[in-house]
């Protein structure tokens, strides 16, 4: 099956800060990727949408200067949470899709970010 | 507008009992429709989706969902629950329309099971 890694799992970094997240399809390429954040015991919240080599598409009322994504590659995409806040802090979880015909979308493990 | 409704935040069953988590739909455009589950502190990994085709879809660890287009519902069953199915699952739609494959989650139900 397909396979979504992200890195790192888990980081803690103090506010100001910038944190990187790195999202890769291991195994398939996927021509879009999506971000995702989870606050506990809650749905996911899709914040962007990344298409390979063009600008990320954010919905509505999430920050593109504060949550920038490049999706330089079929295989990776990254997640840059920039000036970090402890309102920041929360499960982020990324995605790729397969396209057509069955527009699955395969989730990486996750990463806990804790900013203090 | 798509949404997804997931009936009961939190389902309390036996194990070996059966497991029934509801999930309702509202699509414009016929959905392709999913069963996630996500186990703590870990992404979310495939149960079972519907595309096209026949509408009793049969997906992995035993659960199986139907749809229902006159109903708008997909729901999630497995007729013998485990300790090992408690977790959060969540049920998603795509509301395809040419090619763009966004996702939108229901709330999500967690699964307790118990001896």
């Amino acid at each position: 099956g397909a396979v979504v890694s992200q890195h790192p799992s888990r980081v803690i970094c103090k506010s100001g800060t910038s944190v990187k997240i790195e999202c890769r399809s291991l195994d398939f390429q996927a021509t879009t990727m999506f971000w995702y954040r989870q606050f506990p015991k809650q749905s996911l919240m899709l914040m962007a949408t990344s298409n390979e080599g063009s600008k990320a598409t954010y919905e509505q009322g999430v920050e593109k200067d504060k949550f920038l994504i490049n999706h330089a590659s079929l295989t990776l995409s990254t997640l840059t949470v920039t000036s970090a806040h402890p309102e920041d802090s929360s499960f982020y979880i990324c995605s790729a899709g397969t396209g057509p015909p069955g527009y699955e979308q395969y989730f990486g493990p996750g990463t806990r970010l804790t900013v203090t | 507008a798509q949404s997804v409704t997931q009936l009961g935040s939190h389902v309390s069953v036996s194990e070996g009992a059966l497991v029934l988590l509801r999930c309702n739909y509202s699509s414009s455009v016929p959905p392709y429709l999913f069963w996630y589950v996500q186990y703590p502190n870990q992404g979310l990994q495939l149960l079972l989706k519907y595309t096209t085709g026949a509408t009793l879809v049969k997906g992995i660890n035993g659960f199986e969902a139907e749809f229902k287009k006159s109903e708008t519902s997909f729901h999630l069953t497995k007729p013998s629950a485990h300790m090992s199915d408690a977790a959060e699952y969540f049920c998603a739609v795509t509301p395809f329309s040419g090619g763009y494959n966004k996702l939108i989650f229901g709330a999500g139900t967690r699964l307790a099971v118990h001896p």
